[in-house]
């Protein structure tokens, strides 16, 4: 199975930009979705496919992939995306998905 | 209102076995392909199974295949997990969580949880 890296922490200015990654040789054949995930709730799915955003998440939040990483960028953050994010794929065989070791984003 | 509600979570002993489930409503449960994905306390997320719309194809983690089962009921709409041989390290929130958007395949409805602690 593959595995997915993520930086383990990120902050960012209030309205500023921040970028988060994913890496893993999956990437290079499968889109990743990411997932926005607060303390104690559920998931949240906040980008799927190459660029697509479910209804109801900002337009804020947009994916984009290159190679082997793929990347969640939060434009303008709010207070309100101050959460852990993870991202997630499949794997080598393309049977099995796998989480991203995520991030956990600050905002400042 | 799309909705997934886990049940069935609780204190077991290591060795012992639990049975979750994920009712599903809101959506045509039978057409869609689902999953359980675990999170351990204080952890990251980590996918434990998945099962075709018709159960006909079914995948698992290495870390629970062979200890775990995945099934589904589509005429109760209705996911199901059985844990047989519990380890302390499958102490987690367990969440049904349901695959969409085709080939670009996303977890985009989930369940609020079901804690499971395996202890003495």
């Amino acid at each position: 199975s593959s595995e997915l890296t993520q930086d383990p922490a990120v902050s960012v200015a209030l309205g500023q930009t921040v970028r988060i990654t994913c890496q893993g040789d999956s990437l290079r054949s499968y889109y990743a979705s990411w997932y926005q995930q607060k303390p104690g709730q559920a998931p949240v799915l906040v980008i799927y496919g190459k660029n697509n955003r479910p209804s109801g998440i900002p337009d804020r939040f947009s994916g984009s992939s290159s190679g082997n990483t793929a990347s969640l960028t939060i434009t303008g953050a709010q207070a309100e995306d101050e959460a852990d994010y993870y991202c997630n794929s499949r794997d080598s065989s393309g049977n099995h998905r796998v989480f991203g070791t995520g991030t956990k984003v600050t905002v400042l | 209102e799309v909705q997934l509600v886990e049940s069935g979570g609780g204190l077991v002993q290591p060795g012992g076995s639990l049975r979750l489930s994920c009712a599903a409503s809101g959506f045509t449960f039978s057409s869609y392909e689902m999953n359980w994905v675990r999170q351990a306390p204080g952890k990251g997320l980590e996918w434990v199974s998945y099962i075709s719309s018709s159960g006909s194809t079914i995948y698992y983690a290495d870390s629970v295949k062979g200890r775990f089962t995945i099934s589904r009921d589509n005429a109760k709409n209705s996911l199901y997990l059985q844990m047989n041989s519990l380890r302390a390290e499958d102490t987690a929130v367990y969440y049904c969580a349901r695959d969409d958007y085709g080939e670009d395949d996303a977890f985009d409805i989930w369940g609020q949880g079901t804690m499971v602690t395996v202890s003495s």
